[in-house]
């Protein structure tokens, strides 16, 4: 069973901080890598995609990539309240229709 | 926002009878997606479609059945609901394979089955 962890948190930080939220995946032929946010009691909505090693910014927010680590992830810069959120990695392998996602980080930004 | 409703948007059933969710897009992508969402388990794939009467299952496809007859329909069929099958119902359009498409996501179904 092809498996994206990511802690589920929550992680608190204060307001103005660096959230650093992260994933690891199992298949290595995974070739991209997105993050959604999903506000309490909603459907998850898309922040960023990822799938060149390395970082990739919008805005406040990087996703940063490492495949020989399997390791992908999402740097809030500035949190702000309205940033309080569960944040869902997803992968899609190479070749497939398919995304699986991790279980979500719950993130808290304190004001 | 992506033209994606679900219907119902809200449902309580009793365990054995049978319930549809439907899902419409106004988008015309060709692959669509159910997946239930429950705490501790974040979002598994039911099923999805690649086409129009192109179906496969996902990783937790057992006591569900899907149907997609038009582009813009796609059923999620619960044969004889159970108490396990109480969660929130999450459907997803995508445009098509390339590494950058993404997945859009419906409203939300939330399911209670008695």
């Amino acid at each position: 069973q092809k498996e994206v962890e990511q802690n589920s948190g929550p992680l608190s930080v204060p307001e103005g901080a660096i959230a650093s939220l992260n994933c690891t995946y199992s298949d290595r032929g995974s070739q991209s890598f997105f993050w959604y946010r999903q506000y309490s009691g909603k459907s998850p909505e898309l922040i960023m995609f990822i799938y060149s090693n390395g970082d990739k910014e919008d805005g406040r927010f990087t996703a940063q990539l490492n495949k020989a680590s399997q390791y992908v992830s999402l740097l809030i810069r500035d949190s702000q309240p309205s940033d309080s959120a569960t944040y869902l990695c997803a992968v899609r392998g190479s070749g497939t229709y398919k995304y699986i996602f991790g279980t979500g980080t719950r993130l808290k930004v304190l004001a | 926002d992506a033209g994606i409703t679900q219907s119902p948007r809200h449902k309580v059933t009793e365990t054995g009878t049978p319930v549809t969710l439907r899902c419409h897009q106004t988008e015309n992508h060709r692959y669509m997606y159910w997946y239930r969402q429950d705490p501790g388990h974040g979002l598994r794939l039911i099923h999805y479609s690649y086409g129009v009467k192109d179906t496969d299952k996902g990783e937790v496809s057992d006591g569900y059945s899907v149907s997609r007859s038009k582009t813009e329909d796609f059923l999620l069929t619960l044969e004889s609901a159970t108490s396990s099958q109480t969660s929130v119902y999450f459907c997803a359009i995508s445009p098509g394979t390339a590494m950058y498409n993404e997945q859009f996501f419906g409203p939300g179904t939330r399911l209670t089955v008695l």
